[in-house]
């Protein structure tokens, strides 16, 4: 099965903490990508990165970070030193080179940050 | 500035009626693509296309439809065969089909009466 799987539906957190959200997913191809998405209440999704899986090297953006873990088929996020600006929805994705390299979706999580 | 533009933002329609949402972009992309978003839901696929003139079906194509006559346009048709068309509609477009790095529009959310 090609599945991606946010199990945390909705993280309250108060601004300045650091949040992690979790993304598992599960393929059977050894070649594939994984996104994270940002859908800010404005309806619109931005690209937040993409990750090839012979790529396991941490990544750092700013105060963004993911890491890949294939030996659990994970992909996590976390944001570090919340702001109010990053209240949204995150999505996580997986595109497999046997689905005609569509995008699976996971159902997203939606990130309240409190002042 | 390059990117995608959906029109109009908000929509309503009467039952039965068809109605076409607008999905248009300069970013010199060859694959389009049409979600669609339920309330506290994820993105389902509606259809895609890889190059002009050829699209396929998504996993809920039915009582949709779709052209892909200019490599800018995508433009897609809610049916009165769709049995509950309110939704928000989502466009993307990316390089190509294998690459996959999509670029979102601002949406349409589309109400029927």
């Amino acid at each position: 099965a090609q599945k991606v799987t946010q199990a945390q539906t909705e993280i309250s957190v108060v601004e300045k903490e650091d949040v992690t959200l979790d993304c598992v997913y599960e393929t059977r191809d050894t070649t594939y990508y994984l996104f994270w998405y940002k859908q800010p209440p404005s309806g619109e999704l931005v690209f937040l990165i993409r990750r090839n899986s012979f790529d396991e090297q941490n990544e750092i953006s700013g105060r963004y970070s993911w890491n890949f873990q294939k030996s659990t088929s994970s992909f996590n996020f976390t944001i570090t030193a919340s702001q109010v600006v990053d209240s949204a929805v995150y999505f996580c994705a997986l595109t497999p080179m046997d689905s005609n390299y569509q995008l699976i979706w996971g159902a997203g999580t939606k990130q309240i940050i409190k002042p | 500035d390059g990117g995608i533009t959906q029109s109009p933002k908000y929509l309503f329609r009467k039952e039965g009626q068809n109605v076409t949402l607008s999905c248009e972009q300069n970013l010199n992309h060859d694959a389009m693509y049409w979600y669609r978003q339920d309330p506290g839901q994820g993105l389902r696929l509606i259809y895609y296309s890889q190059i002009v003139n050829d699209f396929q079906k998504g996993d809920i194509a039915e009582g949709y439809s779709v052209s892909r006559e200019k490599k800018e346009s995508f433009p897609l048709t809610v049916t009165s065969a769709q049995k509950n068309p309110t939704a928000f509609y989502l466009c993307a477009s990316s390089i190509d089909w294998e690459y996959n790095e999509q670029f979102f529009g601002p949406g349409t959310r589309l109400t029927v009466l």
